[in-house]
């Protein structure tokens, strides 16, 4: 599975949205792009995925360029709710659901008042 | 949405004590269930993927015989830390995912995590 880049940190207004980029330029056809959040002290929470089209759902926006070697999760407004380390991962899929999650150490957002 | 429960959620005990963390899907059946570490400011590691009426598949590395995976329900996957050490101290987190969802990209869910403390 392709690896991903992330900046360590990030800050955001409350308020404000927030754009967190993901680098994933070894990304293969079949790979999809999965962002999940964890915040202090708790389980991670799926966000959103895709595979090729942006993506929007009640949480965030998915926008992945055109050669699919990089995204961005946007938070539309961001609430200090949302302080926590967003993780982007990249996975194939296809049959079996054995496919491993590789986790990266993500992007750590502080959204501040 | 698809909720994962696990418990408890916080253990303290001595070194030696063997220690069983439960991880149950409450709303959808999971063949496969995924048991993770992770220590402070660290990411997740993937210690083992367990498979409902079969034998866990471990990762390089992870004791199978110190860390007991038993998979016995589509609802149900437990951990069980045998005779832990304050090494074992960590953050253990699993995750699931819907049987029934027949596309690939079907994410997976996880639960709140167990803090273990072996004193």
């Amino acid at each position: 599975d392709a690896k991903t880049t992330q900046p360590p940190s990030m800050d955001c207004a409350e308020g404000r949205a927030a754009n967190l980029p993901c680098n994933h330029s070894t990304i293969s056809g079949n790979e999809y792009v999965y962002w999940y959040r964890q915040i202090h002290s708790q389980g991670p929470q799926y966000i959103i995925h895709g595979l090729k089209n942006n993506e929007t759902n009640e949480m965030a926006s998915l926008i992945i360029t055109e050669d699919r070697k990089s995204s961005t999760l946007i938070l539309p407004h961001a609430t200090l709710r949302d302080t926590a380390v967003y993780y982007c991962i990249v996975r194939v899929g296809g049959a079996g659901n054995n496919r491993k999650l590789i986790w990266g150490l993500g992007t750590s957002l502080a959204v501040n008042p | 949405g698809a909720v994962v429960s696990q418990h408890p959620s916080r253990v303290i005990c001595k070194s030696g004590t063997s220690v069983k963390i439960e991880c149950r899907s409450l709303d959808f059946q999971a063949t496969t269930m995924f048991w993770y570490r992770q220590f402070p400011k660290q990411s997740l590691m993937l210690m083992a993927t367990s498979n409902e009426g079969s034998k866990a598949t471990y990762e390089q590395g992870v004791e199978k015989d110190k860390f007991l995976i038993n998979h016995a329900s589509l609802t149900l996957s437990t951990l069980t830390v045998t005779s832990a050490h304050p090494e074992d101290s960590s953050f253990y987190i699993c995750s699931a995912r819907d049987a029934r969802h027949v596309l690939p990209d079907q994410p997976q869910h996880f639960g709140d995590g167990t803090r273990l403390s072996i004193l």
